[in-house]
């Protein structure tokens, strides 16, 4: 297992369309978390999972994100009724429940909204 | 509310130039402080982690230290493949998210 994986790398669509992400975290790890990133900025929290519940969700989150995890394995961020807004880059990171807490993070999927 | 900051926002430092990186922070109860380097178009690469004051971490060129309030990043005789944005966050006893401040952008001429 080399790493975390998130396809696709890059998605163009038209406002209005909808959107789905997915992310494969690293094989041993049962935290799963979705960031967002625009450009010159530091990734925002967007959703947090313990193996397949969904724990924490930001307060900024639009009701037209959705994730889910099923079985606690890979996981798929839906953005539906897309905005220009939305054009960022999403990055999937995960980490194991022990007792060091680091995250690795995907290569992201860069959404472009037109 | 965790907050992160970092300066300077850009730093340009010729080849060898010896310089530090800074991260203040304010969280309520602190889990571990992260250091991340990003290049362009790539997610978030780990360095180090930190979890309480006088805690230091080297990896080759870089050496990470940490107080109550903030943390440096200090980048000896830098080499140009050490040109990136340099991102520090916060994890706190609140959440199980981390906390972004907005990068250094790292630029190392030759």
């Amino acid at each position: 297992d080399t790493g975390v994986s998130q396809n696709p790398r890059h998605k163009i669509t038209k406002r209005g369309q909808n959107v789905t992400f997915r992310c494969d975290p690293i094989s041993e790890h049962n935290r799963l978390y979705w960031y967002r990133q625009t450009l010159g900025q530091g990734p925002e929290f967007l959703t947090y999972f313990q193996n397949e519940a969904q724990l924490e969700k930001s307060r900024l989150l639009s009701d037209r994100f959705s994730a889910e995890r099923p079985k606690g394995s890979f996981s798929t961020l839906e953005i539906q009724r897309t905005e220009q807004g939305d054009s960022a880059m999403y990055l999937c990171a995960s980490s194991s429940s022990g007792e060091y807490y680091e995250q690795y993070f995907g290569p992201g999927t860069r959404l472009t909204v037109t | 509310e965790d907050q992160v900051t970092q300066s300077p926002e850009a730093l340009r430092l010729q080849e060898g130039e010896s310089s530090s990186l800074n991260c203040s922070y304010t969280v309520s109860g602190l889990r571990g402080l992260f250091w991340y380097r990003q290049d362009p178009g790539k997610g978030p690469e780990f360095l180090f982690t930190l979890y309480s004051a006088g805690e230091e971490k080297e990896k080759e060129r870089l050496k990470a230290t940490l107080t109550k309030k903030e943390s440096f990043l200090h980048i000896t005789a830098p080499k140009p493949e050490d040109s990136a944005t340099y991102l520090c966050a916060v994890l706190s006893y609140a959440g199980n998210m981390l906390t972004f401040g907005g990068g250094t952008r790292l630029m190392v001429k030759p």
